[in-house]
């Protein structure tokens, strides 16, 4: 089944430290592939998202992401993490053909320490 | 410009009633879809509807229903409720149908006693 892994639950930084979410998606086909963000008594919103081309992309507020094929991957990176970093952040895949059907994982919930 | 606007924001339901829940979505936007939220999960797709027509379906039982409006508003409509529905249902608005790149409302919180 098309799924999407993400393999923190909770991860709790330091204001400066680096962060690096993972994400993993079961398919090998096309995909489309996005990091979405939830900040405290907001909305979703989206951070940042690839379709093709350079498999590193960039996105809001200063995060990144690498896509890896063989690896199935999508993480999600920034250098140094601020304390408005604090939020709960989802992968999403779009499988070829799916239209707008965006598969989520479970999020990961990100604490940043002032 | 209004994001995407959800109602009612809470509603609290018991076993066996009916919920209609409704959409707006951002001016512009025809493509409308639903998303239920269950707590420690990521939203999980239920509808797709673009142009007034189901452009996709995700696995939930026929109780759940949806529609779209000539002016792209929605309404999910949930038919005998049961405690397992107990959830936070995200509309999302896009230009298209074919992309990921979703508005999302602040969220209907149902809760089934």
């Amino acid at each position: 089944a098309q799924s999407v892994s993400q393999h923190n639950h909770h991860v709790i930084l330091s204001e400066a430290a680096s962060l690096e979410l993972g994400c993993n998606y079961s398919y090998g086909g096309t995909v489309n592939l996005f990091w979405y963000v939830q900040y405290p008594g907001q909305h979703l919103q989206l951070l940042l998202k690839y379709f093709s081309g350079d498999p590193l992309v960039k996105g809001i507020k200063g995060f990144e992401a690498e896509f890896i094929k063989s690896k199935f991957s999508f993480n999600l990176r920034k250098p140094s993490v601020q304390w408005s970093d604090t939020a709960e952040y989802f992968c999403a895949v779009i499988y070829g053909g799916s239209q707008g059907n965006l598969i989520f994982g479970k999020g990961t919930k990100l604490s940043v320490k002032p | 410009d209004a994001g995407v606007t959800q109602s009612p924001t809470h509603l609290i339901k018991t076993r066996g009633q009916h919920v209609t829940l409704r959409c707006s979505p951002i001016s512009g936007h025809k493509s409308v879809s639903w998303y239920q939220q269950v707590l420690g999960q990521g939203p999980q797709f239920i509808f797709q509807y673009y142009e007034k027509e189901e452009r996709g379906r995700g696995n939930f039982p026929d109780r759940f229903s949806a529609r779209q409006f000539p002016n792209y508003s929605s309404e999910l409509n949930v038919n005998a409720l049961l405690l397992g529905d107990s959830a936070l249902y995200l509309c999302a608005s896009s230009r298209s149908s074919n992309t990921g790149e979703l508005f999302f409302g602040e969220g209907s919180r149902l809760t089934v006693l």
